[in-house]
């Protein structure tokens, strides 16, 4: 199992810049997190899906981000225009929504906007 | 959301025991209490969780007080490889939804 797969791994971009980063679930989960990790405000849920619908989006921080599941194998995470505050690392998780369903993380994206 | 206190780090010894302590006096009756690690430059892995038994994985034990308004974590025979921060995360079971409010966590440093 390949586990949860994110892209990319790096991505630096300039304030004003639209960034798309990528994530592809585990096979056969059918929830997906997006979470933002950052030194001031720690790890912080941005929003999840339940079979593709999105089902809290409460963490989002502001219109600027967006956030799509078009089937059960891949997510968008999109900020537009891109700020420098938005640099963190962003991490992908999947789980199979059961009462043991821990959640998997992928390895994070790095956004760094200058 | 419940809210927790755990130690901001903690050092062990390698191939000893560790006992991860966490306060979580708000908890609600129906909330369970998740452990997640943070290996340097990972993202978080799923330790183990439990409602009111102690419960018992692969990776590690997690003993719950009788009134739950605390919990430990234990690790058996701690490797070099379980330094990380650790996570006690008091969630309303959702399976597998769950809002996962992640803390300031506890440092974990294990001296070989």
């Amino acid at each position: 199992d390949a586990g949860v797969i994110q892209s990319p791994r790096h991505e630096v971009t300039e304030m004003g810049q639209e960034v798309t980063l990528r994530c592809k679930p585990i096979s056969g989960h059918n929830s997906l997190f997006w979470y933002r990790q950052t030194m001031m405000r720690g790890l912080e849920l941005l929003i999840y899906f339940n079979n593709n619908v999105p089902i809290d989006d409460s963490g989002m921080p502001e219109d600027r981000f967006s956030a799509k599941m078009p089937n059960a194998s891949f997510s968008t995470l999109k900020i537009q225009p891109s700020e420098p505050r938005d640099s963190a690392v962003y991490f992908c998780a999947s789980s199979l929504a059961r009462p043991e369903g821990e959640q998997y993380f992928g390895p994070g994206t790095r956004l760094t906007v200058t | 959301d419940a809210k927790t206190t755990q130690p901001n780090s903690m050092e062990s010894n390698e191939e000893e025991p560790v006992h991860l302590p966490c306060n979580h006096s708000t908890i609600s009756g129906t909330d369970y209490i998740h452990w997640y690690r943070q290996l340097p430059s990972q993202g978080p892995e799923y330790v183990i969780h439990g409602l009111t038994s102690n419960v018992n994985n692969r990776m590690a034990s997690l003993a719950i007080a009788e009134d739950r308004k605390s919990s430990t974590l234990i690790l058996h025979r701690a490797t070099l490889r379980d330094a990380a921060v650790y996570y006690c995360i008091p969630a309303l079971s959702n399976f597998g939804n769950e809002k996962l409010t992640f803390g300031t966590g506890t440092r974990l440093t294990i001296i070989p």
